[in-house]
C-alpha cells in the first residue's frame, strides 16, 4: 500500500512535443503529490506538486493531472526541449507535515532535437 | 541551489570502514530526511529527524545510524561498510509543521564509493 508505480521507466520525446508520465497510488491517506526533476550528479529538484482536491495544476509547460477515483496521477510537459532531459520522480505523501516521501522508480526523459 | 548543503561530495573508502555524510537543513526548517539512491533501487527513504528526535525509520539497515543536532545539522553514520553501500545520499529538508508545508528540499547529495 505504501508503493507509487511510475512509467514508463524511459522515454523519448521529439523537440516540440509532448511529454507524459504515469503514476499510481494505492494508499488513500496520501493528501501530497510531487514531481522531482533529476539532472545527472544533481539532487532532485521539486517541479510541481498537487493536492488530491483538485484535478489539474498547471505552471507554465509542466501539467499535473490528478485523478483520485482511479488514484493515478501524471506529468504532463508541453513543447519538450532538450534541457527538459532529466529523470522525473513522482511521489506521495501522508498527511501531516511529518510524513516521509514515498518515490516512484523514475522516468529517464531524453528530448531529442 | 536547494539551500540545503551537504559534505562531503564524494566519499571513496574500503569495505569494513565507518563514514560520517554531514547535512545542514535549510534556515528555518527543523525536519531533516536521509534517503538513498542506488542504480537498482531507487531513492529510498531511510530516516527522519524531527527538532532533534527520531520522527520515522525507512528502510535502514542496522549499520546506519544517524542524529540530529541542536543547531538542526544532521549526520548520517554508515559502518562496516560493503560494496553494496555504494549508492548517492541525499538529505532533505522541510519545515515539516503538522499543517501547511509538505515541500522536501534536496541537497546535492555525497556519492559514496566503497572499493
Amino acid at each position: 500500500q505504501q508503493q507509487v508505480k511510475q512509467s514508463p521507466q524511459s522515454l523519448i520525446v521529439q523537440k516540440g512535443g509532448i511529454s507524459i508520465i504515469n503514476c499510481a497510488y494505492e494508499n488513500t491517506a496520501f493528501d501530497y503529490f510531487p514531481w522531482y526533476q533529476q539532472f545527472p550528479g544533481k539532487g532532485p529538484a521539486l517541479l510541481i506538486a498537487i493536492r488530491p482536491d483538485v484535478s489539474e495544476k498547471k505552471e507554465g509547460r509542466f501539467t499535473i493531472s490528478f485523478n483520485k477515483s482511479a488514484k493515478q496521477f501524471s506529468l504532463h510537459i508541453m513543447d519538450s526541449q532538450p534541457g527538459d532531459s532529466a529523470t522525473y520522480f513522482c511521489a506521495a505523501k501522508g498527511p501531516g507535515g511529518y510524513n516521509k516521501l514515498i518515490f516512484g522508480a523514475g522516468t529517464r526523459l531524453a528530448v531529442h532535437p | 541551489d536547494s539551500g540545503v548543503t551537504q559534505t562531503p561530495k564524494h566519499l571513496i573508502t574500503a569495505t569494513g570502514q565507518r563514514v560520517t555524510l554531514r547535512c545542514s537543513p535549510r534556515s528555518g526548517d527543523l525536519s531533516v530526511y536521509w534517503y538513498q539512491q542506488s542504480l537498482d533501487q531507487g531513492l529510498q527513504f531511510l530516516i527522519q529527524y524531527y527538532n532533534g528526535e527520531e520522527r520515522a525509520k525507512g528502510n535502514i539497515l542496522e549499520r546506519f545510524s544517524a542524529q540530529q543536532f541542536p543547531d538542526l545539522h544532521s549526520e548520517l553514520n554508515l559502518s562496516s561498510l560493503e560494496l553494496g553501500d555504494s549508492a548517492l545520499y541525499f538529505c532533505a529538508s522541510s519545515v515539516a509543521r503538522d499543517r501547511g508545508a509538505d515541500t522536501q528540499y534536496f541537497g546535492p547529495g555525497t556519492r559514496l564509493t566503497v572499493l
